[in-house]
């Protein structure tokens, strides 16, 4: 199965920082992934699809590009709102698996 | 809008059964794959299964493989996940979610239910 490997695990930027998550895949996915925002107390919400795809009405702020194995997740400047928790997923078969996780605080 | 409600979380022995529901509203739900994703306490998310519009196709994790099963009712637009077996690392909130449109990752979420298994 194809392991999805997420980096940092936990990061702490100031307001306004730019703000990157790489995700790394064990095998080839094209661009069958999808990355998901997941605050305290809140429910999980998709952010981009087919990897660079922003979902609608998602703020322009986050953007996402990569083919293949390697992928990254921008946030062009950080708000305190941003913080919580980021999700890389694969989807292109199953099982669909998740990376670890990236945890996101304001500095 | 769009609403997707978990229901049948609660406390069980370790070995037991429980049976999730999930029931969805504000949409056409015969358009849409279903998923189920759980989230232990202070871990991350993971898949657990998948069911395709018409149940064709049918996805399990290694985890839940043959303790598991997911079926959906499209006249009452609900989905369910009938556990059992169930063991102390199966304990987590379970979010039901659609699928995106001809694609697997999840488009909308449910609250979750809480499902804890200890003796």
């Amino acid at each position: 199965d194809i392991q999805m490997t997420q980096s940092p695990s936990s990061l702490s930027a100031s307001v306004g920082d730019r703000v990157i998550i790489t995700c790394r895949a064990s095998q080839g996915i094209s661009n069958s992934l999808a990355w998901y925002q997941h605050k305290p107390g809140k429910v999980p919400r998709l952010l981009i699809y087919a990897a660079s795809t922003l979902q609608s009405g998602v703020s322009s702020r986050f953007s996402g590009s990569g083919s293949g194995t390697g992928f990254t997740l921008t946030i062009s400047s950080l708000r305190p709102e941003d913080v919580g928790s980021y999700y890389c997923q694969k989807y292109n078969n199953a099982p669909l698996a998740f990376g670890g996780g990236t945890r996101v605080e304001i500095k | 809008e769009v609403q997707l409600v978990e229901s049948g979380g609660g406390l069980v022995k370790p070995g037991g059964s429980l049976r999730l529901s999930c029931v969805a509203s504000g949409l056409t739900f015969t358009n849409h794959g279903l998923n189920w994703v759980r989230q232990a306490p202070g871990k991350g998310l993971e898949w657990v299964s998948f069911i395709s519009t018409g149940s064709s196709y049918i996805f399990y994790a290694d985890s839940v493989k043959g303790r598991f099963t997911i079926s959906r009712d499209n006249a009452k637009n609900s989905v369910y996940l009938q556990m059992d077996s169930l063991r102390d690392e199966d304990t987590a909130t379970y979010y039901c979610t659609t699928t995106g449109y001809g694609d697997l990752y999840s488009l909308i979420w449910g609250r979750g239910t809480l499902v804890t298994v200890s003796s």
